[in-house]
């Protein structure tokens, strides 16, 4: 079944410093792939999508992710962090079910801290 | 403000009892989904609305059921509440089940004493 992976529970950097979020995932077929951001007390807001076409996604928030396809991964990155970006980040890849509908299936999230 | 509604924001209730949380979709969203998110557990699906229909279910407990009304607006019950159901709970919507893209409402915060 399709799932994502997020191997950090935490990722620490200093403000300006460039930030990845790694996302590693396991589909059959093509993966549609998401990144979502939860800030406190908040929900989940979403940032970018893979569906097809360009392996480089942009998104909200000057976030980018890469799609690998040879190492099965979906790293969000952006160039020069803020401290404004600390916050929650889910990892979400959609997975068919047998009723013909779909759902989105997310990681268990990785905690961005950005020190000023 | 995401446009999707959730009532109550918070809800502190006793073991044993029944509650109710409420979610309105974004204007135009068809599709309803209720997802759980605990500190052990992560954010899990536990089920989904479209038309009014229920079309898929995730890891819901029997003790827990939801439907959606002619209105769209969608209701997850839990009962027999246990000092584990506390959690963050999320309603999210979207346009069609084909539309890949959620919007989440900000959650109600259950805690079971």
């Amino acid at each position: 079944a399709q799932s994502v992976a997020q191997p950090e529970d935490q990722v620490n950097v200093a403000e300006g410093n460039p930030l990845t979020v790694k996302c590693t995932y396991s589909v059959s077929g093509n993966p549609y792939l998401f990144w979502y951001v939860q800030y406190p007390n908040r929900g989940l807001q979403f940032l970018l999508k893979y569906i097809t076409g360009d392996n480089l996604v942009k998104g909200s928030y000057g976030f980018e992710a890469e799609f690998n396809k040879s190492q099965t991964s979906f790293h969000l990155k952006k160039p020069s962090a803020l401290v404004s970006d600390s916050a929650l980040y889910f990892c979400a890849v959609r997975r068919l079910m047998n009723t013909g509908f779909q759902k989105l299936v997310f990681g268990t999230g990785t905690r961005l801290l950005v020190s000023p | 403000d995401s446009g999707v509604t959730q009532t109550p924001k918070h809800l502190i209730t006793a073991t044993g009892q029944r509650v109710t949380l409420r979610c309105s979709p974004r204007s135009g969203d068809l599709s309803v989904y209720w997802y759980q998110q605990s500190l052990d557990q992560g954010l899990q699906f536990l089920i989904q609305y479209y038309n009014g229909e229920e079309r898929a279910k995730g890891n819901i407990l029997e003790r827990f059921s939801a439907q959606q009304f002619p209105d769209l607006h969608s209701e997850l019950n839990l009962s027999s509440l246990e000092l584990g159901d506390s959690a963050l709970y999320f309603c999210a919507s979207s346009v069609a089940p084909e539309n890949y893209g959620y919007t989440f409402g900000s959650g109600t915060r259950l805690t079971v004493v």
